[in-house]
């Protein structure tokens, strides 16, 4: 299976931060990523596929970059409505495994 | 677009089986435009892939938990279910059914069920 390593674990930041969360392939997965965003007692919800390609309705202040074994997602100014816990996911492979996330508190 | 309703027992007794439907709406369960699958999560942890199940009846379980599990669609009532078998508290998690377009070459979950907490407990 592709481990998938996400760092940090937990962040605080404030709002109108810039947040920058990484997430690392055990292998190359070339661009089959996805980036997720959960909040408390809610399912996760898609926020980017194919590494950097935004799911429709998301804002745009969410950017994905990253191809081969090395990716990242970025907030460019952190909004209230962003603290929540962030999973990185790869569908290169079957089964397809997730990053053990990070969770993005208030500073 | 879709919507997905887990349903089922919440409380498991230890070594029995585990299971659970979903109830899907917006959509068909015999269309060929979507996957169907299950993934978990355990308290205040991450997320687990469980299986998918797609057109024609094709399933893919996790190594993890093959010898265990089962997934398949009633077409007559437009639901997914999942079986898990000899069951461990290990087992204890939130449950999501989970679903996603065939038609795009990046695999992804565009639609999730609201999840439902079933606990193992002898």
């Amino acid at each position: 299976d592709i481990q998938m390593t996400q760092s940090p674990s937990s962040l605080s930041a404030s709002i109108g931060d810039r947040v920058t969360i990484t997430c690392r392939a055990s292998q190359s997965i070339t661009t089959y990523l996805n980036w997720y965003q959960q909040k408390p007692g809610k399912a996760p919800n898609l926020l980017i596929f194919a590494a950097s390609t935004l799911q429709s309705g998301v804002p745009s202040r969410f950017s994905g970059s990253g191809s081969g074994t090395d990716f990242t997602l970025t907030i460019s100014s952190l909004k209230p409505e962003d603290f929540a816990t962030y999973y990185c996911q790869q569908t290169y492979s079957t089964p397809p495994t997730f990053g053990g996330g990070t969770k993005v508190e208030f500073k | 677009q879709l919507q997905l309703q887990e349903s089922g027992p919440r409380l498991v007794k230890t070594s029995e089986t585990l299971s659970l439907t979903c109830t899907v709406s917006g959509g068909s369960v015999s269309s060929s435009g979507y996957y169907w699958g299950w993934i978990r999560q355990p308290p205040g942890k991450g997320l687990e892939w469980i299986g998918n199940i797609y057109y024609g009846g094709n399933t893919y379980y996790n190594a993890s938990l093959r010898s265990r599990v089962t997934i398949s669609v009633d077409t007559s009532a437009n639901q997914v279910s999942l079986k898990l078998s000899s069951v461990t508290a290990a087992d204890t998690a939130v449950y999501y059914c989970a679903s996603g377009d065939t038609g795009t070459v990046y695999s992804r979950i565009d639609y999730w069920g609201q999840g439902s907490l079933v606990t193992v407990s002898s």
